[in-house]
């Protein structure tokens, strides 16, 4: 198993550009969930999915969206990128939100 | 806000000394999980402990939890150079599918 998977390690994008993130899983886990690192603020939530075609927001979900049309893949969408998205993202996966989470090595995100 | 703050935000110890890292928490949980982070890695789960256990164990890893303090304590005994990383505490809010960390412990393990 590969585990999860994120795509790409690293990016640069200019203010306004739009953008995806990859995410998938082969371990078939239903819920999955997209997290930004900063310094001094630990991980924040940003979108969860409990499963295929059902999504919900969660800490800090503005400038993103999500979609989940398969159980294995769970995009992340900046519509219009702003410095303020400049993090580290990770994606990470299990079988229900309250097991154990399998975290993929992260997007370094950085926006001029 | 988090649901999760970790105290103290960062510890420095010797090799062969205890760590203990603090987290507190706001709401009603399911469980709590600890994760360790090395620099630049993505987060690796460490052990989870349920709403209706006091505490745990595993390999050099002891983990508390006082739900009536809404608090919990990862203890590492016998640390070793390779410790040196970043901890977090994760719940699981009752209120939804929503698994909440804190701002994490740096520790520096020296040798």
């Amino acid at each position: 198993n590969a585990g999860v998977t994120q795509t790409p390690k690293f990016q640069v994008l200019k203010t306004g550009q739009s953008m995806t993130l990859q995410c998938a899983q082969d371990m078939n886990h239903e819920y999955m969930s997209w997290y930004r690192q900063d310094p001094g603020m630990g991980l924040r939530l940003i979108h969860y999915s409990v499963g295929a075609g059902i999504t919900d927001q969660g800490e800090v979900p503005n400038g993103y969206n999500v979609s989940r049309s398969t159980t294995e893949d769970f995009p992340l969408r900046l519509l219009s990128a702003a410095p303020s998205q400049t993090s580290v993202y990770f994606c990470a996966s299990s079988t229900l939100a309250t097991d154990t989470q399998y975290f993929g090595p992260g997007t370094r995100l950085t926006v001029l | 806000s988090q649901q999760g703050e970790e105290d103290p935000q960062a510890l420095s110890i010797q090799e062969g000394e205890n760590a203990t890292m603090n987290c507190s928490y706001k709401t009603s949980i399911n469980n709590l999980q600890w994760y360790r982070q090395n620099s630049g890695r993505g987060l690796v789960h460490l052990i989870l402990i349920r709403s209706n256990e006091r505490e745990k164990h595993s390999g050099r890893l002891r983990v508390t939890l006082d739900t009536s303090k809404k608090s919990s304590s990862l203890l590492i005994t016998a640390s070793r150079a390779a410790d040196t990383a970043s901890y977090f505490c994760a719940t699981l809010w009752n209120q939804g599918g929503k698994l909440i960390f804190g701002q994490g412990t740096e520790l520096s393990v020296k040798p």
